[in-house]
């Protein structure tokens, strides 16, 4: 299994609305990430878990709060948005090994209105 | 300045040329580096890590040089399915795998 699975593939939330995006892997990887990807522009790094422990947070606002329950989940709680924050969302994982690449969920397509 | 950046393009060529894109990275302890490929609503996806010796995979042709902080994909004999952005990343030494992603190039195969 080399998949990073994202649920849902599309959400669209009012700006006072509390939704989360799921991310899992069974791959073994003790590394996720959140990344943003707006329309024309890289994915740009949001939070980085280690072990299950926060290890980056990329000034983030306090309005998403991410979450890692075990090795195999990641969830990014989402309260208060703004249609700024509208944008591709990509969970990836990693093994924690040194020069090992990250794979890719599909995504969660968000609109925020 | 950003931490990686790339010629965003686009790249506009036909059917068997040959293509090079070219991606500069600004820190220096940055120690792993990957190109990926990104279909258009799609996620990124590997296509090959680049090493230090340089490394080949078919059509393509990686090159690091770390002295330049630069790194380079050759695409050979250019096929309509390369049609995609091209996106550079460099993982610093850290906490974790940080993964950052250079701008893109956008690259249209034409028939």
């Amino acid at each position: 299994d080399t998949e990073v699975t994202q649920t849902p593939k599309h959400l669209v939330m009012g700006m006072t609305n509390k939704k989360s995006l799921k991310c899992e892997q069974h791959m073994g990887h003790r590394a996720m990430y959140w990344y943003k990807q707006k329309a024309k522009k890289p994915p740009e790094l949001m939070f980085v878990y280690s072990y299950e422990k926060l290890s980056i947070n990329e000034s983030v606002p306090s309005r998403f709060s991410p979450e890692c329950p075990n090795s195999s989940l990641l969830n990014l709680h989402l309260h208060a948005l703004q249609p700024e924050d509208s944008a591709l969302y990509l969970c990836a994982s990693s093994p924690l090994v040194w020069g090992t690449e990250a794979f890719f969920g599909q995504g969660t397509r968000l609109t925020v209105v | 300045r950003k931490e990686v950046e790339q010629d965003p393009g686009p790249f506009n060529v036909p059917e068997g040329a040959t293509v090079a894109f070219n991606c500069t990275y600004s820190n220096s302890a940055s120690q792993s580096f990957f190109w990926y490929r990104q279909d258009c609503r799609k996620e990124p996806k590997l296509l090959m890590s680049v090493y230090s010796s340089g490394n080949e995979d078919g059509r393509f042709t990686a090159q690091l040089n770390r002295a330049s902080q630069y790194i380079s994909l050759l695409i050979r004999d250019s096929k309509l399915s390369d049609s995609a952005t091209y996106l550079c990343v460099v993982a610093p030494r850290g906490t974790g795998n940080q993964f950052y992603f250079g701008t893109g190039t956008s690259l249209t195969v034409i028939p």
